[in-house]
């Protein structure tokens, strides 16, 4: 069954660092997507992108947030200076239609921690 | 929205029994619902979906039940199985808007 993969399972790094957190989506989806799940919380909506473009974002995905397809299969989540707050769990997700019809795949996460 | 915090609502089932659990919704424009199942370290994952137009939708051992006058959704699994130990989502949007989750609620399976 096609998955969504995420690299690394697990980032730690110094406040104020950059970290770009990557993501292989399924590859004849079209529509991506970032969430983030601080621990033991709900799963938050960050940015959605189709076509090459951001097509909605929340009030947390703030201007120290970009993603990014630099080629064909990749989708990037950068975060420029990370705050102690940024550590959550970070899903990947992608779809074939932008209407979530069958859901979105969801890939198993990053990890990151902000120390 | 509102933040579970480190709290979630939890239910404890005997293995072999029924589950039901439950989720309020948000938008009253929402038209599309999802159930996620999210295990331990891992990423929510679809287990059943329904759209405004019904009010029942049946899968295999689960079963979704979707109240519109009180914007109500739940999750019915049959004989629960120590598998079904998650952290289980509801999730709603309407046409091309971004899924949006509820508030989790961890089922733990007693052996």
């Amino acid at each position: 069954e096609p998955e969504v993969t995420q690299t690394p399972s697990h980032q730690v790094t110094q406040m104020g660092q950059e970290v770009i957190l990557r993501c292989v989506p399924i590859s004849n989806h079209l529509y991506f997507y970032w969430y983030r799940q601080i621990l033991g919380q709900k799963v938050e909506f960050l940015v959605s992108f189709y076509n090459n473009e951001i097509s909605e974002k929340s009030e947390i995905f703030d201007d120290q947030f970009s993603v990014e397809r630099p080629d064909g299969s990749n989708f990037t989540l950068k975060i420029r200076s990370t705050k102690l707050e940024d550590s959550a769990m970070y899903f990947c997700a992608s779809s074939v239609t932008g209407t979530g019809d069958y859901g979105y795949t969801f890939g198993s996460g990053t990890r990151l921690t902000v120390v | 929205g509102e933040s579970v915090g480190l709290h979630l609502p939890t239910l404890s089932v005997q293995e072999g029994d029924n589950s039901i659990i439950n989720c309020a919704y948000s938008n009253s424009a929402s038209d599309y619902f999802i159930w996620y199942k999210q295990e331990s370290g891992k990423g929510p994952q679809f287990i059943i979906d329904i759209r405004s137009n019904m009010d029942k939708r049946q899968g295999q051992r689960v079963t979704v039940l979707l109240n519109k006058t009180v914007k109500h959704l739940s999750l019915q699994i049959a004989a629960t199985q120590p598998g079904d130990s998650a952290v289980y989502f509801c999730a709603e949007n309407r046409g091309n808007t971004p899924l949006v989750f509820g508030k989790g609620t961890r089922l733990s399976v007693i052996a």
